[in-house]
């Protein structure tokens, strides 16, 4: 069965601090690992994402760490802001299989206080 | 990114009625899917939107409770046939581009 883990399902951060979001999978052939950050009342919107060729990208505040080995993948949100706080996914996909369903993890609930 | 309008945005049913969503892209594009997010969950793929054939529904969906149209690159609509309580979810349109997925804002069914 295709799965994507994600824990914690929350987490409090201080203003400044380091927020830590991890995932793993199971199907190898996951090539996509996007994530998604989600504001209550609104569709999720694309944050970042990475493909297996590369252990880690960074755009921003926003840094995806993979392992392939390990098949796992996280999110660093460096200095997070009050404002990051949302709904936070990880997903996977086997993209270059031309298979591009999203499989999601469950969520992160993302609080940071001021 | 494409631009994706969902219409309604939200709404109150009755218990038994059937309500189309539609979900409009300002670019043509190959891939559509439709997802569910229940209250507080995660998103589920309902299926696959096919230009000009049948969509391919996901494990326990079916065409009957939620038919699909996709007439062209650019539109697709969704409908909740028979709803119960049970179907008070956000339902959101995604769309695929050269190498992300995108999601429009969702239409918020509340099912009394």
């Amino acid at each position: 069965q295709q799965q994507v883990k994600q824990s914690p399902q929350s987490l409090i951060v201080q203003k400044g601090g380091i927020s830590i979001i991890n995932c793993a999978y199971e199907n190898t052939a996951f090539d996509y690992f996007p994530w998604y950050q989600q504001f209550p009342g609104k569709g999720p919107a694309l944050l970042i994402a990475i493909r297996p060729d590369v252990s880690e990208k960074k755009e921003g505040r926003f840094t995806i760490s993979f392992n392939k080995s390990a098949k796992q993948f996280s999110l660093h949100i460096m200095d997070s802001q009050p404002g990051d706080s949302a709904t936070y996914f990880c997903a996977a996909s086997d993209w270059g299989g031309s298979n591009y369903k999203l499989t999601f993890g469950k969520g992160t609930l993302l609080t940071v206080n001021p | 990114s494409a631009v994706i309008s969902q219409k309604p945005s939200r709404d109150i049913c009755q218990r038994g009625t059937s309500l189309t969503i539609q979900c409009q892209v300002d670019s043509q594009v190959t891939m559509m899917f439709w997802y569910r997010q229940q209250p507080g969950q995660s998103l589920t793929l309902i299926a696959t939107a096919n230009q000009g054939s049948e969509a391919t529904y996901e494990s326990g969906f079916v065409i009957d409770k939620f038919p699909i149209s996709r007439p062209n690159l650019t539109f697709s609509t969704l409908t909740v046939s028979n709803m119960s309580p049970e179907d008070s979810s956000i339902y959101l349109c995604s769309v695929g581009g050269q190498r992300e997925l995108f999601f429009g804002e969702g239409s918020r069914l509340t099912v009394l």
